[in-house]
């Protein structure tokens, strides 16, 4: 399958910081990308979908001033959580699919927020 | 809206068969996924079935779908210790759609 890659793969941040997270295809060109949050043996939650050259679309409850989304390039998809709190802390993964084929998942990443 | 049901702990042992169920209530659903998920990873896309199919084989897995009971299980052959992880079945309307995902079935296999 298709490879996508996301880092870092785990951050620890101090509370107030902004942290990025980037995510890519390495192989296609991902014309959407998705970004989910996963807490500890829970599902994972879609918290926005972004199409290249585009403003992403976020999920409701989800604050687009606290999760900023870029998805500059059919290859690249970036998450900044800005002002980072530890209710923050959580496992995010990206996913990113090329038309209408099927979603990659990236290996996502463990952010710790202290 | 929609919602996707799974249940939370399945323990089998090496060798044995494990059937993971899921229940979903979006009926105009057409792609419904299986991923599993090892400690600290993402997810991996283990098999999808379309929702005109009744069954899918692939090498160990066996997915079956009732659509009328909106129903999908996953039956992993021969159970190895490396099947140990959390089982996520999925939803989505087309192939590219949002997902909607269950809770997960972490899976325990024993030697």
């Amino acid at each position: 399958g298709a490879v996508v890659s996301q880092h870092p793969s785990r951050v620890i941040c101090k509370s107030g910081t902004s942290v990025k997270i980037e995510c890519r295809s390495l192989d296609f060109q991902a014309t959407t990308m998705f970004w989910y949050r996963q807490f500890p043996k829970q599902s994972l939650m879609l918290m926005a979908t972004s199409n290249e050259g585009s403003k992403a679309t976020y999920e409701q409850g989800v604050e687009k001033d606290k999760f900023l989304i870029n998805h500059a390039s059919l290859t690249l998809s970036t998450l900044t959580v800005t002002s980072a709190h530890p209710e923050d802390s959580s496992f995010y993964i990206c996913s990113a699919r090329g038309g209408d084929k099927e979603a990659f998942f990236g290996q996502g990443t463990r952010l710790t927020v202290v | 809206g929609e919602d996707v049901e799974q249940s939370l702990f399945l323990s089998v042992r090496e060798g044995d068969s494990s059937v993971i169920n899921c229940t979903y209530t979006d009926s105009s659903s057409t792609y419904l996924y299986w991923y599993k998920q090892e400690p600290g990873a993402g997810l991996q896309l283990l098999t999808y079935i379309f929702s005109n199919m009744d069954m899918k084989q692939d090498q160990r897995l066996t997915v079956l779908l009732n659509k009328k009971d909106k129903h999908l299980s996953l039956r992993i052959a021969d159970t190895q210790t490396g099947d140990s992880a959390i089982y996520f079945c999925a939803e989505s309307q087309g192939q590219g759609g949002k997902l909607i995902f269950g809770q997960g079935t972490e899976l325990s296999v024993k030697p």
